[in-house]
């Protein structure tokens, strides 16, 4: 079973340009999260998708974040216009069942120069 | 909203000693998980617990969900170069909802 998958791994990107992240998740899991950890800080949630709908968007630190899972399959995650502090790793995580944890991919380092 | 506080932020052993990370919080949670990240990875699931009080191990590895379910500890035992790595609890809120602590880096000397 393939796992979750991230692309690009890395983005470097100058301030002000757009950027689109990927997920594909693990396929059957309906529920598709993304995260953002900033250096050195905590993991932190940004959104959760149930099949293509949006379930819980509380993270989502401002509307130059747009997320989309069009068909409940592959995420995409578009910053624009990016801003300094939009560097990071941009964790998708997705999973079958709320009391099992999640299957994280191995992330996006982006960064925003 | 939820925070967890974790610690220590980092350590530095020799090969062969026992390791042990805690996280505390102010807020409640149902369910407290434990991950590791290797360097270019996503964080892998290495323990879940489910009830307050409750011991788990796998392997060389233990963990305690708290009995106030506001903390839990993970202890690694003989440790060895592999183990290096950041160690992430969470806690679990609302609908599969996690807040994660800021994340413990281990370094293994050989």
């Amino acid at each position: 079973e393939a796992g979750v998958t991230q692309f690009p791994s890395h983005s470097v990107i100058e301030k002000g340009q757009t950027v689109t992240l990927r997920c594909d998740p693990i396929s059957g899991h309906d529920n598709l999260y993304w995260y953002r950890r900033v250096m050195g800080k905590e993991i932190k949630f940004l959104l959760h998708f149930v099949k293509e709908s949006k379930q819980d968007e509380s993270g989502m630190p401002n509307n130059r974040f747009l997320a989309e899972r069009t068909g409940g399959t592959y995420s995409t995650l578009k910053v624009q216009p990016a801003e300094l502090e939009d560097s990071g790793v941009y964790f998708c995580a997705s999973s079958l069942d709320s009391n099992y944890g999640y299957t994280f991919g191995s992330g996006t380092r982006l960064t925003v120069v | 909203g939820q925070q967890l506080n974790q610690s220590p932020q980092s350590m530095f052993i020799q090969e062969g000693e026992d390791v042990s990370m805690n996280c505390t919080s102010s807020s409640i949670f149902n369910t407290w998980l434990w991950y590791k990240q290797d360097p270019g990875e996503g964080p892998v699931l290495l323990i879940a617990l489910y009830k307050a009080g409750e011991l788990t191990s796998n392997g060389r590895l233990t963990a305690q969900f708290g009995i106030t379910r506001k903390d839990s500890f993970l202890n690694i035992s003989a440790s060895i170069p592999s183990d290096v790595g950041i160690y992430f609890c969470a806690g679990q809120y609302g609908f599969n909802k996690f807040c994660f602590g800021s994340g413990t880096k281990l370094n293994v000397k050989p």
